[in-house]
This record gives C-alpha cells, sequence and structure tokens, in this order.
C-alpha cells in the first residue's frame, strides 16, 4: 500500500492476556521501529529492524515485550501477560535506508488493558 | 525514556497569529525533526534540519537547528485553523534513518477564529 498499515487499531485487552500487534511497512522499505506513546507523551523508541535483523532492542521495557520481522516485511510487536502499564498507542515507522532525517509513521494500534 | 523539554505545553492563539515553540535537550543531536500529529494518526514530518546553525522553511513553517546542537525551534506564520494538533521535536543522534529518535513532550496547538 501507500502507506505504513497497522492492525488492529484498537486493542482491548484483559490483564494477563497476550496480544499481537502487526505493522505493514512501505514495500520496499527496510528499516523499520516500533514506538510506544503513552497518553499526553511523546513516541518512546522500542526496537528497530534491518530487513529481518533486530539491531537495537534496547527500548524494550520488559521480557514481556517481543519483536519480531522473518522475512523483512511484515513486523509483529508481541506482548506477553499484559499489564495496565501497557496501556499506550504502539506506533510503527518505516524508511528506505538511504534516506536521511524522519520516517513514515503509521496511524498506530492503540491498546488499552482493562 | 528521554523525553526533550518542549515549550510551551499548549497555547491557543487566533486565526492569523504567529506562532512559535521550542525544544531543548541535555545532549546533542546531530539531526533535528519536527512533525505534527493529528488525533488518531501518526506523526507526520513537516521539517528535518541536519546542521548546526540551519535555518530551513517549509511553506508557512520556519525551524532553526541550535548552534550548540542542544536545541531548535520552530516558528509558524499566519495560523489557520488546519494547523491544530500536537507539534513534536525530535532529535537523531546517528545520520540517516537507521538511528532512533528522541521525541519531545510536545506543544499543543489550538487556533480559534
Amino acid at each position: 500500500g501507500a502507506g505504513v498499515s497497522q492492525s488492529p487499531r484498537y486493542k482491548v485487552a484483559k490483564r494477563g492476556q497476550d496480544v499481537a500487534l502487526r505493522c505493514d511497512p512501505i514495500s520496499g522499505h527496510v528499516s523499520l521501529f516500533w514506538y510506544q506513546q503513552a497518553l499526553g507523551q511523546g513516541p518512546e523508541f522500542l526496537t528497530y529492524f534491518q530487513n529481518e535483523a533486530q539491531l537495537d532492542k534496547s527500548g524494550l521495557p520488559s521480557d514481556r515485550f517481543f519483536a519480531e520481522r522473518p522475512e523483512g516485511s511484515v513486523s509483529t510487536l508481541k506482548i506477553q501477560r499484559t499489564q495496565q502499564e501497557d496501556s499506550a498507542v504502539y506506533l510503527c515507522a518505516s524508511s528506505l535506508a538511504e534516506t536521511g532525517g524522519g520516517y513514515t509513521f503509521g496511524s498506530g494500534t492503540r491498546l488499552t488493558v482493562v | 525514556g528521554q523525553q526533550l523539554n518542549q515549550s510551551p505545553q499548549s497555547m491557543f492563539i487566533q486565526e492569523g497569529e504567529d506562532v512559535s515553540m521550542n525544544c531543548t535537550s541535555s545532549s546533542i543531536f546531530n539531526t533535528w525533526l519536527w512533525y505534527k500529529q493529528d488525533p488518531g494518526e501518526g506523526p507526520v514530518l513537516l521539517i528535518a534540519l541536519y546542521k548546526a546553525g540551519e535555518l530551513t522553511s517549509n511553506g508557512r513553517l520556519t525551524a532553526q537547528f541550535g548552534i550548540t546542537r542542544k536545541d531548535s525551534f520552530l516558528n509558524i506564520s499566519a495560523s489557520i485553523p488546519s494547523d491544530v494538533g500536537i507539534y513534536f521535536c525530535a532529535g537523531q543522534l546517528l545520520p540517516g534513518t537507521a538511528s532512533k529518535l528522541t521525541f519531545g513532550t510536545g506543544t499543543r496547538l489550538q487556533v480559534t477564529l
């Protein structure tokens, strides 16, 4: 597609439930990032892929968070045993490796843990 | 995690007024970016700055990369209702896109007729 597509747009999970959030980057984009945006805050970096390689996962807040991009295109962010503090918008962004500056963000998945 | 300091936190202005907001960091960045985020959407890039002291314009928007590499400002001239939204600065340490962004806390802009 023309933009970065994320699904689902909204997800309500009961505390303790596992969730999986999907990101379809722009076709041909090498770099893919996940960010977490809490209510009223700016996005915070979670993890970065270049093709299928996860080159930086320093922002993942705990070992309950796991991301993968097995074929270098679609990526999935998985959160195990969700907790209330995981409630946030999860943004995915992609870019061509050659371009400088910013990249294209998706509209995000709003996760609410009840 | 680290977030850059943006001011003001929010502002109400009248249509046609000029707007100024800034962003400061305790550490240096080699690229500064300004994004706008509308409700329910992801941030959209407005301006990118690559060199200390650089002044760049994009239509009614003007942004500058501070000499110390620890700050940046964004000006919007002759504001219009569609300028409403949240504006985020972001710093990038490494060149190119293989580098995470550190975002600011945001400035919420509301424009009244």
